[in-house]
C-alpha cells in the first residue's frame, strides 16, 4: 500500500514564523501535491511538483514555497505566517504504473496565532 | 478555471437504504473522474475512478454513473452503514495532464442515521 506521511498532525505557530511542512511517499512517485482544504471550499491546489527540483504553482502560491530535493520527500514552506494562513494542509502524491489517483496523507492541521 | 461543484453540500439516510452523491462539472475536456472519501481527521481516501470512455463502473457496493451529455457525475452507495459517514469529494482531471492533478469538488457531508 502507498504511505504518504506528513511531519505532524497538529502544529501552532505565531504570525511571522517561517513554518516547515514535511511530506514523505513511499512508493516512488513522480509527482507530489501540497493542498489546503478549508470549510466550504474544498481542497485548494497550492503547489506541485513532477520530479525532483521541479516545482509549479497551483491555484493558491501566494505565501508559499516549496522543496523537493528528493523523489520521495516534498516540503511546504509559509515564509512568514499570516492568520489566514490557518488551515489544514494536506499533502498527496501519485505516479508510478497506477492511475491518475492521488493518496493522501493525514494532513496537518496549522493555527496561526 | 474549471468548476466541480456538488448538488447539496449535505446528505443524510438510513442505515441500510442506498445514497447517491452528485457531481456537475463544467469541463467538457475531463478524462478521467475519481470520487474520494473522507473520514473526520483524515486525509482523503481514493474510492472509484471513471474514465470519459465509460458510463457506469462498479466496485465493492458503489457505482459511479457518468453522463457526459449533462456533465454529471454520480456515486451510489448500496446498503449504507455508519462507516460510510464522511465527506464524499468528486474530482477530475483533464485530458492530457501530464501531473496527474486534480480538480477537487466543495465536498458532501453523508450522515447515516441508525
Amino acid at each position: 500500500d502507498v504511505k504518504v506521511t506528513q511531519s505532524s498532525r497538529y502544529l501552532v505557530k505565531r504570525t511571522g514564523e517561517k513554518v516547515f511542512l514535511e511530506c514523505v511517499q513511499d512508493m516512488d512517485h513522480e509527482n507530489m501535491f501540497w493542498y489546503r482544504q478549508d470549510p466550504g471550499l474544498g481542497l485548494r491546489l497550492i503547489y506541485f511538483s513532477y520530479d525532483v527540483k521541479m516545482k509549479e504553482k497551483g491555484d493558491i502560491p501566494e505565501g508559499y514555497s516549496v522543496s523537493r530535493e528528493k523523489k520521495e520527500r516534498f516540503s511546504l514552506i509559509l515564509e512568514s505566517a499570516s492568520t489566514n494562513q490557518t488551515s489544514m494542509y494536506l499533502c498527496a502524491s501519485a505516479g508510478g504504473t497506477g492511475g491518475w489517483e492521488q493518496y493522501f496523507g493525514p494532513g496537518t492541521r496549522l493555527t496561526v496565532t | 478555471g474549471e468548476s466541480v461543484g456538488l448538488h447539496l453540500p449535505t446528505l443524510s439516510v438510513q442505515e441500510g437504504d442506498n445514497s447517491i452523491i452528485n457531481c456537475a462539472y463544467s469541463n467538457s475536456a475531463s478524462d478521467y473522474f475519481i470520487w474520494y472519501k473522507q473520514e473526520s481527521g483524515k486525509g482523503p481516501q481514493f474510492i472509484i475512478d471513471i474514465r470519459s470512455n465509460m458510463d457506469k463502473r462498479q466496485g465493492q457496493r458503489v457505482t459511479v454513473l457518468l453522463n457526459k451529455t449533462v456533465k454529471h457525475l454520480s456515486l451510489q452507495i448500496a446498503a449504507t452503514q455508519p462507516g460510510d459517514s464522511a465527506v464524499y469529494f468528486c474530482a477530475e482531471t483533464p485530458f492530457g495532464s501530464s501531473a496527474r492533478q486534480l480538480t477537487f469538488g466543495s465536498g458532501t457531508q453523508l450522515t447515516v442515521l441508525p
